[in-house]
C-alpha cells in the first residue's frame, strides 16, 4: 500500500482482556517498528524487527507484551491481560534498513483500558 | 547518557511570522536528525533530516532546520507561519553505528494565532 496502515484505529479493552494491535508496513521495508504514546508525550520505543527477526524486544513493558512478524510483513502486538496502564497509543512504524532513512508512521491505535 | 531535549513545551506564534522550534542534542559522534509533526488524532509524519553536507536542510510544507555542530541543535525554522502548522512537532536522533534506534525529545505544541 501507500502507507503503513495500522488497524483498529480504536479499540476499547476490558481490563483483563486480550487485544491484537494489527501494521502493515510498507512494501518493501524490512524494518518495522512499534512505539507506545502517552497523550502529548515522545513516542517510547517497544520493538525492531528486521524482516522477521525481532532484534530488539528491550522496550516492551512486561511479558504480557507480545510482537510477531511471521513473514517479515505484517506485524502484530498482542497485550495480555490488558490493564487502565496500557492505555496509549500504539504507533506502528516501517523504514528501510538504512541508518540514514527516515521511518514512516501508521496512524496509531488508540487504546482505551476501561 | 544520550538524549534529545526540546526546551520548550508550547511556541506560540502569529501567523505569518517566523517560527523557531528548538532542539538540541547529546549524543556521541555524529548523529543523524530528523524532525517530525503530529496532527491531531494521526501518527507522525517526516518533515525533513540531516545526515551530512549542508548544514540548511528544507523539508516539506516550507520547514527548514540549521545543523550546528557546535550548538549541538537542530532548530526547525519556517520563515512565515501558516494557521495549518499548528500541531506538535519532535525532533529525533539516530545515534552513529545504529541503524535503528531513535531517540525522541518530549515535543513542542506550536501553536500558530490568526
Amino acid at each position: 500500500g501507500a502507507g503503513v496502515s495500522q488497524s483498529p484505529r480504536y479499540k476499547v479493552a476490558k481490563r483483563g482482556q486480550d487485544v491484537a494491535l494489527r501494521c502493515d508496513p510498507i512494501s518493501g521495508h524490512v524494518s518495522l517498528f512499534w512505539y507506545q504514546q502517552a497523550l502529548g508525550q515522545g513516542p517510547e520505543f517497544l520493538t525492531y524487527f528486521q524482516n522477521e527477526a525481532q532484534l530488539d524486544k528491550s522496550g516492551l513493558p512486561s511479558d504480557r507484551f507480545f510482537a510477531e512478524r511471521p513473514e517479515g510483513s505484517v506485524s502484530t502486538l498482542k497485550i495480555q491481560r490488558t490493564q487502565q496502564e496500557d492505555s496509549a497509543v500504539y504507533l506502528c512504524a516501517s523504514s528501510l534498513p538504512s541508518p540514514n532513512t527516515e521511518a514512516f508512521f501508521g496512524q496509531g491505535t488508540r487504546l482505551t483500558v476501561v | 547518557a544520550q538524549s534529545v531535549a526540546q526546551p520548550e513545551d508550547q511556541v506560540n506564534v502569529a501567523e505569518g511570522n517566523p517560527l523557531t522550534v528548538k532542539c538540541t542534542y547529546s549524543v556521541s559522534g555524529n548523529p543523524y536528525l530528523f524532525w517530525y509533526v503530529q496532527y491531531p488524532n494521526r501518527g507522525l509524519q517526516f518533515l525533513l533530516k540531516y545526515i551530512t553536507g549542508d548544514n540548511l536542510v528544507k523539508g516539506s510544507y516550507g520547514f527548514e532546520a540549521e545543523f550546528n555542530k557546535s550548538q549541538t541543535s537542530f532548530h526547525l525554522k519556517k520563515p512565515s507561519a501558516l494557521v495549518s502548522d499548528s500541531a506538535l512537532y519532535f525532533c529525533a536522533v539516530r545515534e552513529p553505528g545504529s541503524n535503528y534506534q531513535l531517540i525522541w525529545g518530549a515535543g513542542t505544541k506550536l501553536i500558530i494565532k490568526p
